[in-house]
């Protein structure tokens, strides 16, 4: 059974730092490119990130270029999001996502059950 | 960017009627690279229809995926109770990956 589990979140004030994690489980991690989307409260889905299968190709969103920074640990199952310089609007859910393949572009077939970061004084 | 609109953003149905939901983009979806998920309060997202039209794995065959170029469409024959949800489209033909707005089907 896949299973993708994020942790990192929480409240955190305009201007800092959060380091989001997701472990995964249930198949082979380095066979597919991985992904981070966001939910702002009440709101619909957007794509944050995605990083390929062996971090060659990564892209993010206009909204998080500079600040934010996708990586992976494949020994260890793992998926990463450093978000530096947070902002009021990137007060969100944050999904962890698996990519239906190799590459970078994607459709997502598993997603974990999000972690949510607010950003607020 | 491929901007996705969905319409309408609300419907209100009830069970056992058929729903046509349409996901219009901005520009030429290539290789019918487009996805369309289903999100119910409370969860996350499940991929319903990726590449146009293939099920993924555990969705029921009342749901297809259909279109071309500019205009999709996700269409459910016979909505069960447990379909009244968000229905999302998504474009993975370029980069940016992009969502549209979203359409709520809801209980009439």
């Amino acid at each position: 059974e896949v299973q993708l589990v994020e942790s990192g979140g929480g409240l955190v004030q305009p201007g800092r730092s959060l380091r989001l994690s997701c472990v995964a489980s249930g198949f082979t991690f380095d066979d597919y490119a991985m992904h981070w989307v966001r939910q702002a409260p009440g709101k619909g889905l957007e794509w944050v990130s995605s990083i390929n299968w062996n971090s060659g190709i990564i892209g993010y969103a206009e909204s998080v270029k500079g600040r934010f920074t996708i990586s992976r640990d494949n020994a260890k199952n793992s998926l990463y999001l450093q978000m530096n310089s947070l902002r009021a609007e990137d007060t969100a859910l944050y999904y962890c996502a698996k990519g239906i393949g190799m590459g970078r572009l994607g459709s997502f077939d598993y997603w974990g059950q999000g972690t949510l970061a607010t950003v607020s004084s | 960017e491929i901007v996705l609109t969905q319409s309408p953003g609300t419907l209100s149905l009830s069970p056992g009627e058929r729903v046509t939901l349409s996901c219009r983009a901005s520009q030429s979806v290539n290789s019918n690279y487009l996805a369309w998920y289903q999100q119910k309060p409370g969860q996350a997202p499940r991929l319903l229809i990726y590449d146009l039209s293939t099920r993924a794995t555990g969705t029921p065959d009342r749901f297809s995926g259909s279109g071309s170029g500019t205009d999709f469409t996700l269409t459910i024959s016979r909505l069960e109770p447990e379909d009244f949800a968000v229905y999302y489209c998504q474009q993975y033909s370029r980069s940016p990956l992009t969502f549209g707005g979203g359409t709520t089907v809801e209980i009439k």
